[in-house]
């Protein structure tokens, strides 16, 4: 069974600081991709960034950036330069094609508040 | 613009009703989804269709049904037989579901109450 967790319930960070937040997975799949998504108070799902499992090099995206450790099954999200409209919730999850139903894998989220 | 819309962005229910909450999309994907969030949670997936006039259940397909007769359109009914229905709904689509790296694309969401 394919499993994400994200320790981190509620975060409070200083405008401008960085950022890292926290995301564990567990599959038996050797191939797989792992997502990040911004749900912001309205609602709506915004895709961040992606890291597949083979690849070579930690995922990049505009001030979005993942630490993808493969042996300890954990891809943290590393947002730079905090800024207020980063306050959101934030997911961590992951998809593979062998586990099961289709779909995404979701963790529990994180609360970010930026704070000027 | 390219995306998914969904309707209502409310909707109630009253008890014994069946209420259906519309997604289409115009990705010219073939893949689309239907999640639910509670307060809290992540996201749980209720059914997905990998193409036109197929569908699979996902985690927690008891008391919702689906249809997919076209690629842009992939409506949820959520039925009387579901006794915890408020919630969040949020639908989504994908390229292709046999490719890893494809990222979910979604709506904005319907949030459903119980009258």
């Amino acid at each position: 069974a394919q499993k994400i967790t994200q320790t981190q319930p509620g975060m409070f960070v200083q405008e401008k600081e960085a950022v890292t937040l926290d995301c564990t997975y567990d599959t038996s799949d050797p191939s797989y991709g792992l997502f990040w998504y911004k749900q912001p108070s309205s609602g709506e799902m915004i895709f961040l960034i992606y890291q597949g499992s083979y690849d070579q090099q930690n995922a990049t995206e505009g001030r979005y950036s993942l630490n993808f450790q493969k042996a300890r099954k954990s891809a943290n999200l590393v947002i730079s330069a905090s800024q207020l409209g980063d306050s959101a919730m934030y997911f961590c999850a992951m998809r593979a094609p062998g586990g099961g139903a289709d779909g995404l894998t979701f963790g529990k989220g994180t609360h970010l508040i930026i704070q000027p | 613009d390219g995306g998914i819309t969904q309707s209502p962005k409310y909707l109630f229910r009253k008890e014994g009703q069946n209420v259906t909450l519309s997604c289409e999309q115009n990705l010219n994907h073939d893949a689309m989804y239907w999640y639910r969030q509670d307060p809290g949670q992540g996201l749980r997936l209720i059914y997905y269709s990998q193409i036109v006039n197929d569908f699979q259940k996902g985690d927690i397909a008891e008391g919702y049904s689906v249809s997919r007769e076209k690629k842009e359109s992939f409506p949820l009914t959520v039925t009387s037989a579901q006794k915890n229905p408020t919630a969040f709904y949020l639908c989504a689509s994908s390229m292709d579901r046999a490719i890893v790296n494809q990222p979910q694309h979604f709506g904005d969401g319907t949030r459903l109450s119980i009258l």
